[in-house]
């Protein structure tokens, strides 16, 4: 039962146009979501989150969109530069617990000179 | 500031072995998490201690499987006996106070691990 999906195995963005990351999750229990990125031998590195009462976070070229009507955020990176090549993962906590967080399987990020 | 630090980084070994993995969270944190990272399951948290107690090790695999964390500064996670299908990377992670009031975890670099 995956309760957070990153439908996206890759993609492949130009440098200097904009990334979108997408992640679908099916529990409404869900309060607090992540964004971690991940370089080949290095470990998962936090980015950015929203809590369920925001619709918006931003901070510098990142931003992360969150529509809780049809459970899906995304991240935005604009522009894209070619350091921003990377795994990203979105993750999800449920209000009742304060350490427990479900993963998405990761998409993996390209970007083209 | 020093990060999580986890050794080994990388660590082959046959099968029936006995494999420990050490972890040293960051220096205030008093959540510990260890996770694993394969291709069929993506990240798993195995066990998450606070202020040294394991509160949730359901995540362990089964009895091969087993953490202590016996002060503040040092973790262990230890496979006994190690199996071919416990290859996989392992990383422990830290934070404040686990995930209250938009806390985020730092994860170390990761102890891959190949079971042959």
């Amino acid at each position: 039962d995956q309760q957070v999906k990153q439908n996206s195995p890759s993609l492949s963005v130009q440098e200097g146009r904009i990334s979108i990351l997408n992640c679908d999750y099916t529990n409404s229990m869900f309060d607090y979501f992540l964004w971690y990125k991940k370089y080949p031998a290095e470990g998962p590195t936090f980015l950015i989150s929203i809590s369920s009462i925001k619709d918006k976070n931003e901070d510098g070229r990142f931003t992360v969109f969150l529509n809780k009507s049809a459970k899906h955020l995304s991240l935005h990176i604009v522009p894209s530069q070619p350091g921003d090549s990377a795994v990203y993962f979105c993750a999800a906590r449920t209000g009742d617990s304060n350490y427990q967080l479900i993963w998405g399987a990761g998409t993996k990020l390209i970007i083209k000179p | 500031d020093a990060g999580v630090i986890q050794s080994p980084r990388h660590e082959v070994t046959e099968m029936g072995q006995e494999v420990t993995l050490r972890c040293k969270p960051i220096s205030g944190h008093n959540s510990l998490f260890w996770y694993r990272q394969t291709m069929m399951r993506g990240l798993e948290l195995l066990i998450y201690f606070n202020n040294n107690v394991p509160i949730d090790d359901s995540g362990m695999p089964e009895d091969r499987f087993s953490a202590k964390m016996p002060n503040a500064s040092f973790s262990t996670l230890k496979i006994q006996p190690s199996e071919p299908r416990d290859s996989a990377v392992y990383f422990c992670a830290s934070s404040l106070s686990g995930l209250i009031s938009g806390n985020t975890i730092y994860f170390g670099e990761g102890s891959w691990l190949t079971v042959v």
